[in-house]
C-alpha cells in the first residue's frame, strides 16, 4: 500500500540527547512536511521540504534540524538545544510544490517523551 | 494569512447530520478552503477542498457562501467513528515557499449513540 510511514511510534528522550524521527513515503511525492502537536493545540509547521536537496523553516524551527537527500526520505532530528522536546510529531507529504490546490498526506505520528 | 474561527465542540446524534461550521471573513479570492480531521493519536485526514462552490465526495459536502467569508462542512448522516477535530483551513499562498497548509485548533465533534 501507498503512503507515509513514521517511525518509532513512541520514542523516549533523555536529557541532552538528540533523537531522531523517521518519516519515508512510497507515494513519489515531491514535497513534505514536519508539524509538532502539543496537547489540545493545533498542529505548527517546524520544517519543510519542497524538493530533495533543499528545505525550508517553519514556524518553530529552532532546537530542530532535518535532512532530505532522497525524495522519499525527510528525517527529523529533535537537539539538545529543543528545551521542551515532548509532542506529538507528524510527517506529512503533498504531490508538487507548484500545485496550487493539493492536499496533505499524513503518517501516523510520534509521540515524543523526555525522560 | 486568512485566519479561520471555529467553535471548539459540538455534537451529535448518531445517523444524523453533522454541520460544522467555519468563519473565513479575511478570505483572499485564490485561497481555497479545506477541511481535514484527525481521531485521537492518528494524524489527520483529508475530507474535501473548495474555492467557491460548493463541493460533495463520499466523505461530505462543502457549501460555502458566496461572499467565502464563512463555510459549513456536512457529514450526511454521522456515525460514532465519525468523532474527531476537525480543522478548517484557508490555504495560505499560492505554490513556492508558501505553500503550506496552518492548523488551528478545530472543532470536536462528538457522535453520541
Amino acid at each position: 500500500d501507498g503512503g507515509i510511514t513514521q517511525s518509532p511510534k513512541y520514542l523516549f528522550r533523555k536529557e541532552g540527547q538528540n533523537v531522531t524521527l523517521s518519516c519515508e513515503q512510497n507515494l513519489n511525492h515531491d514535497a513534505m512536511y514536519w508539524y509538532r502537536q502539543d496537547p489540545g493545540q493545533g498542529l505548527r509547521l517546524i520544517y519543510y521540504s519542497q524538493i530533495v536537496n533543499d528545505f525550508q523553516k517553519g514556524d518553530i524551527a529552532e532546537g530542530y534540524s532535518v535532512s532530505r537527500e532522497k525524495k522519499e526520505s525527510f528525517p527529523l532530528t529533535v537537539t539538545s538545544a529543543q528545551k521542551n522536546p515532548t509532542a506529538f510529531y507528524l510527517c506529512a507529504s503533498s504531490i508538487d510544490r507548484t500545485v496550487s490546490n493539493e492536499k496533505l498526506f499524513f503518517g501516523s505520528g510520534t509521540q515524543l517523551s523526555v525522560l | 494569512d486568512a485566519k479561520t474561527t471555529q467553535p471548539p465542540s459540538m455534537d451529535c446524534a448518531e445517523g444524523r447530520a453533522a454541520n460544522l461550521p467555519c468563519n473565513h471573513s479575511t478570505i483572499s479570492g485564490n485561497e481555497y478552503v479545506y477541511w481535514y480531521r484527525q481521531i485521537h493519536s492518528q494524524g489527520p485526514q483529508y475530507i474535501i477542498h473548495g474555492l467557491k462552490n460548493n463541493e460533495t465526495n463520499e466523505m461530505a459536502s462543502l457549501i460555502i457562501t458566496e461572499d467565502r467569508k464563512s463555510s459549513t462542512l456536512i457529514l450526511p448522516h454521522a456515525t460514532l467513528r465519525d468523532t474527531a477535530v476537525y480543522y478548517c483551513i484557508v490555504r495560505v499562498g499560492y505554490g513556492g515557499a508558501t505553500n503550506k497548509l496552518i492548523f488551528g485548533t478545530g472543532t470536536l465533534l462528538a457522535v453520541q449513540p
